[in-house]
């Protein structure tokens, strides 16, 4: 099974300011690599597949970038609801998130 | 647009059972995988199952292999979830997801529903 271990587990931020949150793989995933927001009491949302893909309406601000192991999720310049939790997702030969990384408001 | 709807969840005792129904709208429902996912209070999540468009071939966790069915009703456009033997660990909000293809295979998850939540407790 893939691990998925995400970092940092919390990200205290400004808005405006730039985050980037890393998942790294246990073992290589080739690019089966998605990320989700989950904002307060809200379902999750798709925001990159593939690894670098972006869903549909994700905004331009947010990107995701990476291969084999180590992937990134960048938000550039964050927005009042960017401040949530986003999983990463492995959808290869084994199903599995990681831990997730919350981001919140310094 | 996309809707997905679940319902079935509340309060069971330990062993007990429980089916769990997500409704979809707004696709083709059958020419689409579906998915189970959960997550328990305060916690991650955790794949559970998941289902080819035709319902011909079906993938479990570890977790509930053996005592949850995943099924679905391509005329009735519903995705099932039949939870038995239920455990205090099983508590958890369930979240039904749409897969982009019909084979469940690789795929990522592109729409959720809201979650039902299941409370395992005597």
């Amino acid at each position: 099974e893939v691990v998925l271990t995400q970092s940092p587990g919390t990200l205290s931020l400004s808005p405006g300011e730039r985050a980037t949150l890393s998942c790294r793989a246990s073992q290589r995933v080739n690019n089966n690599l998605a990320w989700y927001q989950q904002r307060p009491g809200q379902a999750p949302r798709l925001l990159i597949h593939g690894g670098s893909s972006k869903a549909t309406g994700i905004p331009d601000r947010v990107s995701g970038s990476g291969s084999g192991t180590d992937f990134t999720l960048t938000i550039s310049s964050l927005e009042p609801e960017d401040f949530a939790v986003y999983y990463c997702h492995h959808y290869g030969s084994s199903r599995t998130f990681g831990q997730g990384t919350k981001v919140e408001i310094k | 647009e996309v809707q997905l709807l679940e319902s079935g969840g509340g309060l069971v005792q330990p062993g007990g059972s429980l089916r769990l129904s997500c409704a979809a709208s707004g696709f083709t429902f059958s020419s689409y995988a579906m998915s189970w996912v959960r997550q328990a209070p305060g916690k991650g999540l955790e794949w559970v199952s998941a289902i080819s468009g035709s319902g011909g071939t079906t993938y479990y966790a570890d977790s509930v292999k053996g005592r949850f069915t995943i099924s679905r009703d391509n005329s009735k456009n519903t995705l099932y979830l039949q939870m038995n033997s239920l455990r205090a660990e099983d508590t958890a909000v369930y979240y039904c997801a749409k897969e982009p293809r019909v084979a469940s295979y690789y795929n990522w998850l592109d729409a959720w529903g809201q979650g039902t939540l299941v409370t395992v407790s005597s």
